[in-house]
């Protein structure tokens, strides 16, 4: 079994402050995926990673692959009140690690509040 | 938007009946995706359709089942429901088939309430 772990589970800052939140696994991915969830709703793509070291940018958001396939992080720039919400991280399989099926493997994700 | 469809919005039945749950993907996409979140457990693939065909399974058991109608509207029946699967339910879709890198757009959801 693939598992994401997501840390922290849970995340209170002020606005303006920096963070990062973290995406870790013992499997080898394919690729992954960032998305943010709102209560009552669907998660939203924000980025997908696919080769190893590889940095995404997405104005205040900043992703990582880790070199081996196997971590990700998402660190946000002087976070906004906007920024509120569950950050996701999901994961396809590397075949070679034993994946085969096609659906996403998600982390239980980063509860993140920016207070005003 | 992200042009994936879910009906109904919210479903309230009791156990031990049969519901269908409904998507239709994005314009151009052949995979559809079906996915779980509850509280506990997180957001859980169940089962992938791609063009009509049974491509992958998850965690679905089996009262639960799936099918993808020609038009690529897909369909999630669960029967003799039970409290436990009282959920979030999300379609996703994707324009690849398989393990290459896939990216997935999720629908609003449906969220299922057994009493």
């Amino acid at each position: 079994t693939q598992l994401l772990e997501q840390s922290p589970q849970f995340l209170s800052i002020q606005e303006g402050e920096n963070l990062t939140v973290y995406c870790n696994s013992s499997s080898v991915f394919s690729s992954l995926q960032w998305y943010r969830q709102e209560p009552g709703e669907g998660p939203v793509l924000l980025v997908t990673v696919v080769t190893g070291g590889e940095v995404k940018k997405l104005k205040r958001l900043t992703f990582q692959f880790g070199d081996a396939r196997k971590d990700s992080s998402l660190h946000i720039t002087a976070a906004q009140p906007g920024d509120t919400g569950l950050y996701l991280c999901a994961g396809t399989p590397s075949p070679y690690s034993g994946g085969g099926a096609d659906g996403l493997t998600f982390g239980k994700g980063t509860h993140l509040i920016i207070q005003p | 938007d992200s042009g994936v469809t879910q009906t109904p919005k919210h479903l309230i039945t009791a156990t031990g009946q049969r519901v269908t749950l409904r998507c239709s993907p994005r314009s151009g996409d052949l995979s559809v995706y079906w996915y779980q979140q509850s509280l506990d457990q997180g957001l859980q693939f169940l089962i992938q359709y791609y063009n009509g065909e049974e491509r992958a399974k998850g965690n679905i058991l089996e009262r639960f089942s799936a099918q993808q109608f020609p038009d690529l509207h897909s369909e999630l029946n669960l029967s003799s429901l039970e409290l436990g699967d009282s959920a979030l339910y999300f379609c996703a879709s994707s324009v690849r088939s398989g393990v290459e890198v896939g990216e997935q757009y999720f629908g609003p959801g449906t969220r299922l309430t057994v009493t």
